[in-house]
């Protein structure tokens, strides 16, 4: 089955670590998604890469970056620098960009700083 | 910049009912609209796109309208059941399509 794969599913780490979340896609997507999800807040786009090598910054990219080596693969890394870094992050995918094809999202990664 | 803002932010009904989610938007100038269904601690599911020309799309039970002129969209959920409980978001893909605006959702809950 094509879909997309966030790891961990719950991640924890102590202030001021670096951390990196996994997503992998099978459904040959050109353009990939990081969204950030608080309670009671819709999603916010942190970065999102409509080809292999290349991406940019969303609403509230600041603290965050990611890579687009592989088609596949868009990882994010939370920095230290990121002031609230506890949240819930969705990756998604979609077919040359959202005009006509939906989004298609992983389950998400819970991160939990402390 | 576009806003999305969805009403009301939780609903409970009673299984049967026939029940419509709202979702506005500040810009018209928008490429499509995506109705989301999503489960506590899950993903968003894709329900219903709406292409800027369109006027509605309809899956099964669910039916989505556009009106880019007034910048709202409905979704309605005929005969609603206990397994329709989620949370239902809306969101506008601007120009370009890249950058898709969230809604805050509503919650809803269908009691048995």
């Amino acid at each position: 089955d094509g879909g997309i794969t966030q790891s961990p599913k719950y991640l924890f780490r102590k202030e001021g670590q670096n951390v990196t979340l996994s997503c992998e896609q099978n459904l040959n997507h050109d353009a990939m998604y990081w969204y950030r999800q608080d309670p009671g807040q819709g999603l916010r786009l942190i970065y999102y890469s409509q080809i292999v090598n290349d991406f940019q910054k969303g609403d509230i990219a600041e603290g965050y970056s990611v890579s687009r080596e592989k088609k596949e693969s868009f990882p994010l890394t939370v920095t230290s620098a990121q002031k609230n870094p506890t949240a819930f992050y969705l990756c998604a995918s979609s077919s040359q960009g959202s005009y006509n094809s939906p989004l298609h999202f992983g389950n998400g990664t819970r991160l939990t700083v402390t | 910049k576009q806003e999305v803002t969805q009403i009301p932010a939780a609903l409970s009904v009673p299984e049967g009912e026939n029940l419509v989610l709202n979702c506005s938007f500040t810009d018209s100038a928008i490429y499509n609209l995506q109705w989301f269904r999503q489960d506590p601690g899950k993903g968003l599911t894709s329900l219903l796109l709406i292409q800027s020309s369109q006027r509605e799309q309809t899956s099964g039970r669910l039916n989505a309208s556009l009106d880019k002129s007034s910048g709202r969209s409905t979704l309605y959920i005929a005969a609603s059941q206990p397994g329709d409980s989620a949370t239902y978001l809306c969101a506008v893909a601007n120009t370009g399509g890249f950058k898709t605006i969230f809604g805050a959702g509503t919650r809803l809950f269908v009691k048995a």
